[in-house]
């Protein structure tokens, strides 16, 4: 079956410009995840979703990043303003269910943003 | 302090050994934790839970000291397709749900 899907790839931006990233959770999961991975560095959690709300923005290095998920699916995470240290790969995970101590997460390829 | 410290190694050695990675957490109250596997440039996957009687799936055993927050992921028979980075995952969330809190992984190269 399908994975977890994102899009871009890749982004190369310039400094100062907005960007937004894009997720497709394994259909029938209801919790999604965005993590970051700067080079180097493990992942860092950033926000999760349950359904369309996200109980945890704790992660969230900046208020020039937000998210949201629509219909319980998709979900975009907006950077705007970007700056250099924004740099790193963008990964996304989705899992059946938010709670369970066991849910295993399934994580997309990532995004890799480069800001120039 | 990092919430989960592991040696970034790399661990280099040859088909065949053994190998151990560890790995501590500080949050004491950590109620999951899991060891993934990340190859070049992919996206991390899971390898196996650690559960806390210590479990084994073929080659691999896991075992989990809550007294002393330490996990530890043990490989035997090493093969050369064992490349790759091993992330040391600890479930930081409150409220019942999950949130991964990950170490910054332990490198291992196994060379014929």
């Amino acid at each position: 079956g399908a994975g977890v899907s994102q899009s871009p790839s890749n982004k190369v931006t310039e400094k100062g410009k907005d960007v937004e990233l894009r997720c497709d959770p394994i259909s029938g999961h209801t919790a999604l995840y965005w993590y970051r991975q700067s080079l180097g560095q493990g992942l860092e959690f950033l926000i999760y979703f349950q359904g369309n709300s996200a109980p945890d923005k704790s992660g969230l290095p900046s208020d020039r990043f937000s998210a949201e998920r629509t219909g319980g699916s998709v979900s975009t995470l907006t950077i705007q303003r970007t700056q250099q240290e924004d740099s790193a790969v963008y990964l996304c995970a989705s899992s059946l269910a938010g709670t369970g101590a066991y849910n295993e997460q399934f994580f997309g390829p990532g995004t890799r943003l480069t800001v120039l | 302090r990092k919430e989960v410290e592991q040696d970034p190694g790399p661990f280099n050695v040859p088909e065949g050994a053994t190998v151990a990675f560890n790995c501590t957490y500080s949050n004491s109250a950590s109620q999951s934790f899991f060891w993934y596997r990340q190859d070049c440039r992919k996206e991390p996957k899971l390898l196996m839970s650690v559960y806390s009687s210590g479990n084994e799936d073929g080659r691999f055993t896991a075992q989990l000291n809550r007294a002393s927050q330490y996990i530890s992921l043990l490989i035997r028979d090493s093969k050369l397709s064992d490349s790759a980075t091993y992330l040391c995952v600890v479930n930081g969330g409150s409220g019942g749900y999950n949130k991964l809190i990950f170490g910054a992984g332990t490198r291992l190269a196994v060379h014929p």
